[in-house]
């Protein structure tokens, strides 16, 4: 499947401050970058994505911005809160099978 | 709109034994997939379909066999059931990327093999 690096493994922030997780990826033509969240004990969920025609998109505290010529992208969390402990992951696809990491545990210390 | 719904969510199976997992979705989805989930080991693809009457490998197939007799379910079944299958499996469905490409997720079902 496709090579998903995700860095950090792990991350502990304190409440307010922001969190950036960032995601390398190998092949070319991809052009779809999803972020999931999933919460203890709970299914993942979409959170953003972003396609490689756009470089940056936000949705109030979460962005996501892409560098096609480094290939990677990130997530941005600002003024974190202790709702955002959760792990998140950067699946990759290949001809819409998708592939996850092992994601990225943020612990959001009150 | 029940979403993508699975059956059962909890399981004890003893070594040997047999079972099916279903996945239902009400959102007129092309793909479906089945992961499963171990600790530290993030989501794991088993197998997919793109669409009815179609399935494909994925990561960890081993052990494993589905159908989709219908476009809106996908059963996993485990023919002889071992302790490394001892986890989390999850059932996701999607249009595909070119659509919109979001996974929807199953609550999971939690599946013990003693």
């Amino acid at each position: 499947g496709e090579n998903v690096e995700q860095h950090p493994s792990t991350l502990s922030v304190q409440e307010g401050d922001s969190a950036v997780i960032k995601c390398t990826y190998s092949d070319s033509a991809s052009n779809y970058f999803p972020w999931y969240k999933q919460e203890l004990g709970k299914r993942p969920q979409l959170i953003i994505d972003i396609r490689s025609n756009v470089g940056e998109k936000k949705d109030q505290r979460i962005a996501v911005t892409l560098n096609k010529t480094a290939k990677h992208f990130s997530l941005h969390i600002t003024e974190t809160q202790p709702e955002d402990s959760a792990v998140y992951f950067c699946p990759r696809d290949n001809f819409n099978k998708f592939y996850f990491g092992s994601g990225t545990k943020l612990n959001v210390k009150p | 709109n029940a979403g993508v719904t699975q059956t059962p969510k909890f399981r004890v199976l003893k070594t040997g034994q047999s079972m099916t997992l279903l996945c239902a979705q009400d959102m007129n989805h092309e793909y479906m997939y089945w992961y499963r989930q171990d600790p530290g080991m993030g989501l794991r693809l088993i197998h997919y379909s793109v669409g009815e009457g179609t399935t494909a490998k994925g990561e960890v197939p081993d052990g494993y066999n589905v159908s989709r007799l219908k476009k809106q379910n996908f059963l996993l079944g485990l023919e002889s059931a071992a302790p490394s299958q001892t986890s989390v499996y999850f059932c996701a469905s999607s249009f595909a990327i070119e659509t919109t490409g979001e996974l929807f997720f199953g609550e999971g079902s939690r599946l013990t093999v003693l």
